[in-house]
């Protein structure tokens, strides 16, 4: 089955900075990358998502990035604030398949 | 707000009992999907269900079961509680489009302690 690992479990910046969180996976037929975040005692939402005929996706602070000949993807948070202080989730899903596997979440600190 | 909605937010249960957390998915979604999330880890998958069967399984045990209704609402029944069921019970909606990704729409979850 596949297996994500995501990296780093913390992360923390200072305010104004960008921040980085990157994930691989190893069933090359995953084609759906979802990216989920969760504030504390909250379910996660998500936030944005990357098919794998796309290579880059942005949507205003943030930004995902897909490499499928590595397997890797990475969220990128430019211009980080307070409220973006949460835990972020990556997951991946095959073709066919109806189920994401998680990451194991980056907790990410922005202090102000 | 992802319109998927849980209850009871919050609950507490002794060793040995059962408990059922409900689930009303998003408008239009036809597929729900249970999480269990344990402190300070990612979402782990339970089961799926479809069309009131179940579709898809994780490495959890039979005590781990579901129902799906007509309307697509869905039950979570854990038999036998264990003081390690202690979680966030997530539940997911989502269609079953492939070409859509099959987005899923988490609730805001069920936090279950076992004592």
């Amino acid at each position: 089955g596949e297996n994500v690992e995501q990296h780093p479990s913390t992360l923390s910046v200072q305010e104004g900075d960008s921040a980085v969180i990157k994930c691989t996976y190893s069933d090359s037929a995953s084609n759906y990358f979802p990216w989920y975040k969760q504030e504390l005692g909250k379910g996660p939402q998500l936030i944005i998502d990357i098919r794998s005929n796309v290579g880059e996706k942005k949507d205003q602070r943030i930004a995902v990035t897909l490499n499928k000949t590595a397997k890797h993807f990475s969220l990128h948070i430019t211009e980080t604030q307070p409220e973006d202080s949460a835990v972020y989730f990556c997951a991946a899903k095959a073709g066919g398949s109806y189920i994401p596997t998680f990451g194991r979440g980056t907790s990410l600190i922005v202090h102000p | 707000e992802t319109g998927v909605t849980q209850s009871p937010t919050h609950l507490i249960k002794t060793r040995g009992q059962q408990v059922t957390l409900r689930c009303s998915s998003q408008s239009g979604h036809n597929t729900v999907s249970w999480y269990q999330q344990a402190l300070g880890q990612g979402p782990q998958f339970i089961f799926q269900y479809y069309r009131e069967e179940e579709n898809g399984r994780g490495n959890f045990p039979p005590r781990f079961s579901g129902l799906q209704f007509p309307n697509y609402s869905s039950e979570l029944n854990v038999n036998a509680l264990e003081l390690d069921d202690s979680a966030l019970y997530l539940c997911a909606s989502s269609t079953r489009q492939l070409s859509s990704g099959n987005t899923i729409y988490f609730g805001e979850g069920s936090w279950l302690t076992v004592v």
